[in-house]
This record gives C-alpha cells, sequence and structure tokens, in this order.
C-alpha cells in the first residue's frame, strides 16, 4: 500500500497523559499536513512540513503540541497534559509540493477520558 | 478571514432524486477539492477542480467550479444508498507567505432513503 499510513488509527488515554501519533506519507511528497476533525466540523489545519521544515503553525497548536519530520519522511504529533478536548480525529496528509492535491491518511482518533 | 460555506448542511433525500450541494467561499481562489468522508472514517478524494469552468463527472457525482462566483456545486443524480456519506469542499488559497493552504467547508451530511 503507498497511502499515507497513521498509526495508532485509536487511542484512549487518561486526562494528563502525553500520547504520539505518527504520519507515514507518501514516499516522494515533500509536503506534509496535520488536521484536528471534532465531531461534525470539518478538518482544521494544525501544521506543515515541507521536508523536514515546519513551515507553519496554526493558533489551534498550542504549546503542549509539537510536531517533527526528523528526516524529511514520517512525522510524529506528539501532546502533552492531554486534556478532554483534545479529543478529536487526527488527520495527516501529503502532497507533492504546495498548491497539489492532498492525499489523506485513515487518521488517529484520539479519546481523553 | 477565509470562509468556505456548505449548504445544505443536512440532506436527506429520496433514492433516484437529483440534488446539488453549494460551496461557497469568501476569497480569490482557483483550486477547489471535493472530499467523501464515511462515518470514523478518513477523506476519500472525489474531484479536483482547477479552474474557472471546470466540470468533472464520476458516475453519478457531477462537480463544478465557478472562480468569478466563488462558488462550487456537487450535483448528484438519481442518488442511491451508496452515497450516503458526509461531503466535503476545501478551498486551496495562497496565503502571505505564498504557501497554499486548504480551508475546509462545513461539510454536507447526505442521507438517502431507500
Amino acid at each position: 500500500d503507498t497511502g499515507v499510513s497513521q498509526n495508532p488509527r485509536h487511542k484512549i488515554t487518561k486526562r494528563g497523559q502525553n500520547v504520539t501519533f505518527r504520519c507515514d506519507p507518501i514516499s516522494e511528497h515533500n509536503r506534509l499536513y496535520w488536521y484536528r476533525q471534532t465531531l461534525g466540523q470539518g478538518p482544521e489545519f494544525l501544521t506543515y512540513f515541507q521536508n523536514e521544515a515546519q513551515l507553519e503553525k496554526s493558533r489551534l497548536l498550542s504549546d503542549r503540541f509539537s510536531a517533527e519530520r526528523p528526516k524529511g519522511s514520517f512525522s510524529t504529533l506528539e501532546i502533552q497534559r492531554t486534556e478532554q478536548g483534545d479529543s478529536a480525529m487526527y488527520l495527516c496528509a501529503s502532497s507533492l509540493g504546495s498548491g497539489n492535491e492532498q492525499f489523506f491518511g485513515p487518521g488517529t482518533r484520539l479519546t481523553v477520558l | 478571514e477565509l470562509k468556505v460555506e456548505q449548504n445544505p448542511l443536512f440532506l436527506s433525500m429520496q433514492e433516484g432524486k437529483n440534488y446539488t450541494i453549494y460551496c461557497n467561499y469568501s476569497t480569490t481562489s482557483d483550486r477547489l477539492y471535493w472530499y467523501r468522508q464515511d462515518p470514523g472514517k478518513s477523506l476519500e478524494s472525489l474531484f479536483v477542480l482547477l479552474s474557472n469552468g471546470a466540470v468533472k463527472q464520476e458516475g453519478r457525482l457531477m462537480a463544478s467550479l465557478d472562480t468569478k462566483a466563488r462558488l462550487s456545486t456537487l450535483h448528484i443524480t438519481a442518488a442511491v444508498h451508496d452515497l450516503s456519506a458526509t461531503y466535503f469542499c476545501a478551498v486551496d488559497t495562497l496565503d502571505l507567505s505564498g504557501t497554499y493552504k486548504y480551508i475546509f467547508g462545513t461539510g454536507t451530511r447526505l442521507k438517502v432513503l431507500a
């Protein structure tokens, strides 16, 4: 399968715990995006990378959130000290350059108890 | 602030009927994408519209783009139950740093009744 993959698919955690998600983009795609989607809403942009450089972060991305893409391939999104409001689907997408179609992964559904 | 609005938000229709979903956006863009999302699943690409007047068709769905009116439509012909899903439009807009970024619409939740 050469699409975007994400792990884990589901994560249940207790409030205050840290969680980390992984995204593997389509191999030749240099751009990688993270979105958050809450129930009944469209995806909201969180951050994106061009190769290993994180070029923009949304105001939605509080200081408890950090994302990396160390070698310009896979990316991780970490949430520290999770809160119930962090419960959402976290989607990763990749594209070949700016202005091209983004392809989405299956998402990681986070539930914070 | 860029806004992307879809209407209707909810649509319940009988099998065999036709209907149109509208996507209005508030800034200049000539790139628009339509996605389908099934409950608990990710986004599946439906159409890529990259110029004014673009029209794409796949099966019972047809999408069009009018960049002057800042409007895209997704037309459903002779709906079938399998089309039940949530449909999102996403406008690809150039921000101040010169980067294209998606802004998603509010989504239209479609239910096709047998």
